[in-house]
């Protein structure tokens, strides 16, 4: 199985901060990687996939970037509604894979 | 609008085989590059890759647990089954399905469902 190891676990950060949160595969992943964004009680929602590709209504201030085995999401500008948990998963290769998740939690 | 719910038992106990069927609408399991998969995700822990099914009915499972699971569709009824043997109470946890096409991520979730697993 392909390791996807997140780093920070925990990040504390506060409104207006530039974040960044990194994700390492285990072994080559190509591009086929995703970022989730998951708030306490709901299902997990869509933020990047394919490394950098942004999904639709997602706001801008996000983004993804990085080649294997590094990748990273970075929020620009953290807004109030960016408080959450962050998980990346490998779409490379079955089992597909999600890192450990790392908490966005206000300073 | 895509939308995707997930039911089946919210109790169950050890040895139990757990059923639970994804209804979705919005989208067709027929149509070219699409898929269904299953998540699940312990309280307060990752999330984790149970299985997948495609529109050309290939399926592929965690291979953890892979010997007792089983995935199936129903495109006339636009559904998805994701069985389970044998459950444990590590099987505890809040079950999703979730949307996808070729190259993409899981794009449409469910609400979740949670099952326990308890004597």
């Amino acid at each position: 199985d392909i390791q996807m190891t997140q780093s920070p676990s925990t990040l504390s950060a506060s409104v207006g901060d530039r974040v960044t949160i990194t994700c390492r595969a285990s072994q080559s992943i190509s591009s086929w990687l995703a970022w989730y964004q998951q708030k306490p009680g709901k299902a997990p929602k869509l933020m990047i996939y394919k490394t950098s590709n942004l999904e639709s209504g997602v706001p801008s201030r996000f983004s993804g970037s990085g080649s294997g085995p590094e990748f990273t999401l970075t929020i620009s500008s953290l807004e109030p509604d960016d408080f959450a948990t962050y998980y990346c998963q490998q779409y490379n290769d079955y089992p597909w894979t999600f890192g450990q998740g790392t908490k966005v939690e206000i300073k | 609008q895509i939308t995707l719910k997930e039911s089946g038992p919210t109790l169950l106990r050890p040895t139990q085989t757990l059923t639970l069927t994804c209804s979705f609408s919005g989208f067709s399991l027929s149509t070219i590059g699409v898929g269904v998969g299953w998540i699940r995700q312990p309280q307060g822990k990752a999330l984790e890759w149970l299985a997948d099914i495609h529109w050309s009915d290939s399926k592929q499972y965690s291979p953890s647990l892979k010997s007792r699971s089983t995935i199936t569709k129903d495109t006339t009824k636009n559904q998805v089954v994701l069985t389970m043997t044998n459950m444990d109470p590590v099987d505890t946890a809040t079950y999703y399905c979730a949307h996808r096409v070729v190259g993409g991520g899981l794009d449409y979730w469910g609400q979740g469902t949670l099952v326990t697993v308890s004597s």
